[in-house]
């Protein structure tokens, strides 16, 4: 049974504006969130992580939102550009830092 | 040449050869990790290797092994391919302890016919 789930496979957005990526998790020893990016025949890069501990984490234009009590988190793109097109992956760890992903969310960009 | 490099990049093989891919890392990270990509299901792990001496299983061992030659290199086999085995492999590294996520390779296609 998977621990992190993103529920939407797909998101469309159009050039400049606002993509927002959602991911619910089960496991509450999770402890560390992180977002990886991923490219068509590439491997998974890491985007961004946020502590168990915070709420919020920015890094320019991403910014990651956690709420615990609801065990949800979110990645924020603003504005959203033609690179940012490719397939986003929520992970989570325990304190075992082995990290459970989530089925992915493929963003297109439109110009 | 990359952190983390997997060979080979395409392999066709037939159900019930043996396969072997492999990995190598110039991170000198002392964690390494297998894990395949299906559509749908995300990246789940196979087996990781915490240090050279140790090997453990993750969510979906069946029908794989590993065998873990230095601190730099971490084969996954397959010893018996079958076809619902096709998928995307990925190895990744990350160091001991920490926040610091992991570094992927590029990946491995395998289609089992």
């Amino acid at each position: 049974d998977q621990q992190v789930k993103q529920n939407s496979p797909s998101l469309s957005v159009q050039e400049g504006r606002i993509s927002i990526l959602n991911c619910d998790y089960t496991n509450s020893m999770f402890d560390y969130f992180l977002w990886y990016k991923k490219y068509p025949a590439e491997g998974p890069t890491f985007l961004i992580s946020i502590s168990s501990i915070k709420d919020k984490n920015e890094d320019g234009r991403f910014t990651v939102f956690l709420n615990k009590s609801a065990k949800h988190l979110s990645l924020h793109i603003v504005p959203s550009q033609p690179g940012d097109s490719a397939v986003y992956f929520c992970a989570a760890h325990a304190n075992d830092y082995k990290l459970s992903f989530g089925a992915g969310t493929t963003v297109t960009v439109r110009a | 040449d990359a952190d983390v490099t997997q060979t080979p990049r395409n392999r066709i093989t037939k159900t019930g050869k043996r396969i072997m891919l492999e990995c190598s890392q110039t991170k000198g990270h002392d964690r390494m990790y297998w894990y395949r990509q299906d559509p749908g299901l995300g990246l789940r792990l196979i087996y990781y290797s915490f240090d050279v001496k140790d090997i453990n299983k993750g969510e979906i061992s069946d029908g794989y092994s590993v065998s873990r030659q230095a601190q730099a290199k971490f084969s996954l086999s397959l010893e018996s391919a079958i076809p619902n085995q096709t998928a995307l492999y990925f190895c990744a590294t990350s160091p001991t302890g920490g926040n610091y996520g992991y570094t992927f390779g590029s990946g491995t296609r395998l289609t089992v016919v």
